[in-house]
């Protein structure tokens, strides 16, 4: 059973810094893309960024190039989502998802965690 | 960057009637490998996303057959052929022909 499990979100003041964790179990985590939506409050869902499997290829939602890096581990199973410079408005709900995006794939989101809640508020 | 638009934004149904929402992109969603990458993804009140269909008309597993897609090009469709309870929530309409990926501002399925 594919599971994914968010964690590291928390209340941090404008410009602070967070570092979100995703740890996967239950498919080859290495063959995979990963991706991080989020979803501010009572608001619809804004992709954030995603990491190729074997992590060189990354892309930012422009909201938050330059201040936002994904990573991962493909030994430990699990992406990060390293947020620095944080602003009110990058107050959510963080959802990591599993990306096929390999040739044949579905190119969409087939499984989602259950979330962290980040809030940026002094 | 792709620009999603979903109509209805609010469809209050009656239990066992049928529901329709469109997708409309602001360019083709058609890829370079001929493929057209749009998903459609349900999120239930208080529930994380969760992928109903992919490549406009392919239903992932488990999702009951009363959900179907539509659509080529620029113009997509979301179909519930009898809508029940457990239908209520948000549905998007998603694009990852380029980044960044970009989702419809979501359509509200409710019971009259």
């Amino acid at each position: 059973e594919v599971q994914l499990l968010e964690s590291g979100g928390g209340l941090v003041q404008p410009g602070g810094s967070l570092r979100l964790s995703c740890a996967a179990s239950g498919f080859t985590f290495g063959s995979y893309a990963m991706s991080w939506v989020r979803q501010a409050p009572g608001k619809g869902l804004e992709w954030v960024s995603i990491i190729y499997s074997g992590g060189s290829s990354t892309y930012y939602a422009d909201s938050v190039k330059g201040r936002f890096t994904i990573s991962r581990d493909n030994s430990r199973n699990t992406v990060y989502l390293q947020m620095d410079s944080l602003r009110a408005e990058d107050t959510a709900i963080y959802y990591c998802a599993k990306a096929p995006l390999r040739s044949g794939d579905c190119y969409c989101f087939d499984y989602w965690g259950q979330g962290t809640l980040v809030t940026v508020s002094s | 960057d792709i620009v999603m638009t979903q109509t209805p934004l609010s469809s209050p149904v009656t239990l066992g009637q049928p529901a329709s929402i469109s997708c409309r992109s602001s360019q083709s969603l058609v890829h370079g490998d001929g493929n057209t990458y749009l998903s459609w993804i349900q999120q239930r009140p208080g529930q994380p996303p969760r992928l109903l269909i992919y490549k406009i008309s392919n239903r992932y597993s488990g999702v009951p057959d009363r959900f179907s897609g539509s659509g080529a090009g620029t113009d997509f469709t979301l179909k519930i052929s009898r809508v029940e309870a457990e239908d209520v929530g948000v549905y998007y309409c998603m694009q990852a022909k380029q980044f960044p990926h970009t989702f419809g501002q979501g359509t509200k399925l409710e019971i009259k």
